[in-house]
Protein backbone atom coordinates (compact mmCIF):
# COMPACT_ATOMS: atom_id res chain seq x y z
CA UNK A 1 0.00 0.00 0.00
CA UNK A 2 1.12 3.40 -0.57
CA UNK A 3 2.40 6.17 2.12
CA UNK A 4 2.86 9.57 2.55
CA UNK A 5 4.43 10.87 5.66
CA UNK A 6 5.23 14.97 6.23
CA UNK A 7 6.44 14.81 9.77
CA UNK A 8 6.68 18.37 9.89
CA UNK A 9 2.97 19.40 10.93
CA UNK A 10 3.49 23.05 11.36
CA UNK A 11 6.68 25.06 10.97
CA UNK A 12 6.91 29.46 11.67
CA UNK A 13 9.61 31.16 9.92
CA UNK A 14 10.55 34.99 9.67
CA UNK A 15 10.18 36.47 6.55
CA UNK A 16 13.60 36.37 4.37
CA UNK A 17 13.92 32.98 5.75
CA UNK A 18 14.71 29.53 3.73
CA UNK A 19 12.69 26.59 4.55
CA UNK A 20 12.07 23.17 3.57
CA UNK A 21 9.39 20.89 3.64
CA UNK A 22 9.66 17.22 4.07
CA UNK A 23 7.97 14.73 2.67
CA UNK A 24 8.83 10.62 2.78
CA UNK A 25 7.07 8.31 0.56
CA UNK A 26 6.46 4.39 0.30
CA UNK A 27 5.17 2.30 -2.82
CA UNK A 28 5.96 -1.21 -4.02
CA UNK A 29 5.78 0.28 -7.70
CA UNK A 30 8.59 0.94 -9.99
CA UNK A 31 6.59 3.60 -11.67
CA UNK A 32 5.06 6.20 -9.26
CA UNK A 33 4.28 10.17 -9.33
CA UNK A 34 4.76 12.24 -6.91
CA UNK A 35 2.88 16.10 -6.62
CA UNK A 36 3.27 19.05 -4.25
CA UNK A 37 -0.15 21.19 -3.49
CA UNK A 38 -0.01 24.20 -1.92
CA UNK A 39 -3.58 24.80 -0.03
CA UNK A 40 -3.87 28.57 0.74
CA UNK A 41 -6.73 29.61 3.47
CA UNK A 42 -9.17 29.75 0.67
CA UNK A 43 -9.05 26.35 0.90
CA UNK A 44 -7.92 25.76 -3.16
CA UNK A 45 -5.57 23.26 -3.35
CA UNK A 46 -3.20 24.58 -6.09
CA UNK A 47 -0.78 22.02 -8.01
CA UNK A 48 2.96 23.12 -7.76
CA UNK A 49 5.07 20.69 -9.17
CA UNK A 50 4.58 16.72 -10.50
CA UNK A 51 8.02 14.19 -10.77
CA UNK A 52 7.86 10.53 -11.96
CA UNK A 53 10.06 7.93 -10.35
CA UNK A 54 12.28 7.89 -13.67
CA UNK A 55 13.29 11.27 -12.97
CA UNK A 56 15.28 12.30 -10.17
CA UNK A 57 16.72 15.35 -11.20
CA UNK A 58 16.04 18.25 -8.94
CA UNK A 59 14.36 21.29 -9.89
CA UNK A 60 14.19 25.08 -9.56
CA UNK A 61 11.23 27.43 -10.35
CA UNK A 62 11.99 30.64 -9.04
CA UNK A 63 12.15 30.90 -5.36
CA UNK A 64 10.64 27.29 -5.16
CA UNK A 65 13.32 23.88 -5.44
CA UNK A 66 12.53 20.13 -5.32
CA UNK A 67 14.80 17.41 -4.12
CA UNK A 68 13.61 14.12 -5.67
CA UNK A 69 15.95 11.14 -3.93
CA UNK A 70 14.59 7.64 -4.76
CA UNK A 71 17.39 5.89 -2.48
CA UNK A 72 15.84 7.83 0.24
CA UNK A 73 12.41 7.86 -0.60
CA UNK A 74 12.07 11.91 -0.34
CA UNK A 75 10.68 14.51 -2.27
CA UNK A 76 11.80 17.25 -0.80
CA UNK A 77 10.56 20.87 -1.25
CA UNK A 78 12.64 24.33 -0.38
CA UNK A 79 11.36 28.03 -0.90
CA UNK A 80 13.90 30.37 -0.74
CA UNK A 81 13.46 33.42 0.94
CA UNK A 82 10.13 33.10 1.84
CA UNK A 83 7.54 35.69 1.57
CA UNK A 84 4.28 36.00 3.94
CA UNK A 85 2.51 35.02 0.52
CA UNK A 86 3.92 31.73 1.06
CA UNK A 87 1.81 31.10 4.02
CA UNK A 88 0.10 28.37 3.27
CA UNK A 89 -0.82 24.29 4.15
CA UNK A 90 1.55 22.58 1.64
CA UNK A 91 0.66 18.53 1.21
CA UNK A 92 2.67 15.74 -0.78
CA UNK A 93 0.88 13.33 -2.75
CA UNK A 94 1.67 9.91 -4.40
CA UNK A 95 0.05 8.17 -7.32
CA UNK A 96 1.01 4.90 -8.56
CA UNK A 97 0.92 4.17 -12.39
CA UNK A 98 -1.68 1.75 -12.74
CA UNK A 99 -4.51 0.88 -15.01
CA UNK A 100 -7.16 1.64 -11.93
CA UNK A 101 -6.69 5.58 -12.44
CA UNK A 102 -5.96 8.05 -10.63
CA UNK A 103 -5.79 8.34 -6.97
CA UNK A 104 -3.86 10.53 -4.89
CA UNK A 105 -2.33 9.39 -1.16
CA UNK A 106 -1.76 12.85 0.40
CA UNK A 107 0.37 13.33 3.50
CA UNK A 108 -1.08 15.16 6.35
CA UNK A 109 0.37 18.59 5.50
CA UNK A 110 2.86 20.76 6.41
CA UNK A 111 1.65 24.28 7.99
CA UNK A 112 3.85 26.67 6.97
CA UNK A 113 3.69 30.28 8.53
CA UNK A 114 5.49 32.68 7.18
CA UNK A 115 6.21 36.00 9.66
CA UNK A 116 6.94 39.85 8.43
CA UNK B 1 -9.54 28.45 -19.22
CA UNK B 2 -12.05 27.94 -16.73
CA UNK B 3 -10.62 25.94 -13.72
CA UNK B 4 -12.81 23.60 -11.68
CA UNK B 5 -15.27 24.83 -10.40
CA UNK B 6 -17.71 23.34 -7.26
CA UNK B 7 -21.07 23.59 -6.17
CA UNK B 8 -22.33 25.37 -3.49
CA UNK B 9 -19.17 26.34 -1.96
CA UNK B 10 -21.11 26.17 1.84
CA UNK B 11 -23.76 23.81 2.66
CA UNK B 12 -25.84 23.41 6.09
CA UNK B 13 -27.99 20.17 6.62
CA UNK B 14 -29.01 18.47 9.95
CA UNK B 15 -28.14 14.22 10.40
CA UNK B 16 -30.38 12.25 8.21
CA UNK B 17 -30.53 14.34 5.48
CA UNK B 18 -28.96 13.98 2.18
CA UNK B 19 -27.04 15.93 -0.04
CA UNK B 20 -25.87 16.59 -3.69
CA UNK B 21 -22.65 18.53 -4.52
CA UNK B 22 -22.16 19.09 -8.10
CA UNK B 23 -18.47 19.59 -9.60
CA UNK B 24 -17.77 20.73 -13.19
CA UNK B 25 -13.95 19.75 -14.99
CA UNK B 26 -12.02 22.05 -16.71
CA UNK B 27 -13.06 21.73 -20.39
CA UNK B 28 -11.84 18.63 -22.26
CA UNK B 29 -11.08 16.91 -18.91
CA UNK B 30 -12.30 13.84 -18.68
CA UNK B 31 -12.00 12.45 -15.38
CA UNK B 32 -13.49 13.63 -12.12
CA UNK B 33 -12.03 12.43 -8.55
CA UNK B 34 -13.45 13.56 -5.17
CA UNK B 35 -11.87 13.77 -1.84
CA UNK B 36 -12.86 14.38 1.76
CA UNK B 37 -10.89 16.44 3.57
CA UNK B 38 -11.37 16.37 7.74
CA UNK B 39 -9.12 17.97 10.49
CA UNK B 40 -8.85 14.06 11.91
CA UNK B 41 -8.48 12.19 8.58
CA UNK B 42 -6.82 14.88 6.22
CA UNK B 43 -6.97 14.12 2.78
CA UNK B 44 -9.08 11.23 1.34
CA UNK B 45 -9.80 9.82 -1.83
CA UNK B 46 -13.89 9.13 -2.71
CA UNK B 47 -13.87 7.59 -5.96
CA UNK B 48 -13.03 8.63 -9.98
CA UNK B 49 -15.25 8.45 -12.82
CA UNK B 50 -13.95 8.58 -16.33
CA UNK B 51 -16.11 8.22 -19.04
CA UNK B 52 -19.11 7.89 -16.98
CA UNK B 53 -17.80 4.96 -15.15
CA UNK B 54 -16.52 4.86 -11.78
CA UNK B 55 -13.35 3.46 -12.27
CA UNK B 56 -11.34 3.54 -8.72
CA UNK B 57 -13.49 4.03 -4.88
CA UNK B 58 -11.78 4.81 -1.74
CA UNK B 59 -12.66 3.19 1.39
CA UNK B 60 -15.52 4.94 2.23
CA UNK B 61 -19.26 3.56 3.27
CA UNK B 62 -21.85 2.79 0.27
CA UNK B 63 -23.66 6.32 2.04
CA UNK B 64 -21.23 8.02 -0.20
CA UNK B 65 -21.93 8.00 -4.14
CA UNK B 66 -21.67 9.93 -7.58
CA UNK B 67 -21.94 10.17 -11.40
CA UNK B 68 -20.17 11.55 -14.14
CA UNK B 69 -22.49 12.93 -16.80
CA UNK B 70 -22.00 12.77 -20.56
CA UNK B 71 -20.20 16.54 -20.71
CA UNK B 72 -17.81 14.89 -17.71
CA UNK B 73 -19.52 16.90 -14.98
CA UNK B 74 -20.06 15.14 -11.95
CA UNK B 75 -22.04 14.77 -8.89
CA UNK B 76 -21.49 13.07 -5.24
CA UNK B 77 -24.24 11.64 -3.29
CA UNK B 78 -24.36 11.26 0.51
CA UNK B 79 -27.67 9.90 2.07
CA UNK B 80 -27.89 9.96 5.40
CA UNK B 81 -25.71 12.53 6.56
CA UNK B 82 -23.68 11.63 9.58
CA UNK B 83 -21.75 14.61 11.90
CA UNK B 84 -18.76 12.73 10.78
CA UNK B 85 -19.58 14.16 7.34
CA UNK B 86 -18.81 17.22 7.74
CA UNK B 87 -15.88 18.14 5.46
CA UNK B 88 -14.81 20.09 2.85
CA UNK B 89 -15.28 17.79 -0.39
CA UNK B 90 -12.85 18.58 -2.90
CA UNK B 91 -13.24 18.16 -6.91
CA UNK B 92 -10.16 17.15 -8.85
CA UNK B 93 -10.00 16.80 -12.75
CA UNK B 94 -7.59 15.69 -15.08
CA UNK B 95 -6.85 15.09 -18.43
CA UNK B 96 -7.36 11.58 -19.66
CA UNK B 97 -6.42 9.46 -16.35
CA UNK B 98 -6.35 6.30 -18.56
CA UNK B 99 -3.69 4.01 -16.38
CA UNK B 100 -1.01 7.14 -16.24
CA UNK B 101 -1.72 9.28 -13.61
CA UNK B 102 -2.37 12.84 -14.86
CA UNK B 103 -1.89 16.35 -12.76
CA UNK B 104 -4.88 16.51 -11.11
CA UNK B 105 -6.54 20.49 -10.97
CA UNK B 106 -8.68 21.43 -8.02
CA UNK B 107 -11.63 23.03 -7.33
CA UNK B 108 -12.02 25.55 -4.47
CA UNK B 109 -14.26 22.72 -2.59
CA UNK B 110 -17.64 22.42 -0.84
CA UNK B 111 -17.83 22.78 2.46
CA UNK B 112 -20.59 20.62 3.92
CA UNK B 113 -21.62 21.00 8.17
CA UNK B 114 -23.91 18.66 9.36
CA UNK B 115 -25.71 19.73 12.31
Amino acid sequence: AQKVTQAQTEISVVEKEDVTLDCVYETRDTTYYLFWYKQPPSGELVFLIRRNSFDEQNEISGRYSWNFQKSTSSFNFTITASQVVDSAVYFCALSEDNNAGNMLTFGGGTRLMVKP
Amino acid sequence: KAGVTQTPRYLIKTRGQQVTLSCSPISGHRSVSWYQQTPGQGLQFLFEYFSETQRNKGNFPGRFSGRQFSNSRSEMNVSTLELGDSALYLCASSLTGTGVADTQYFGPGTRLTVL
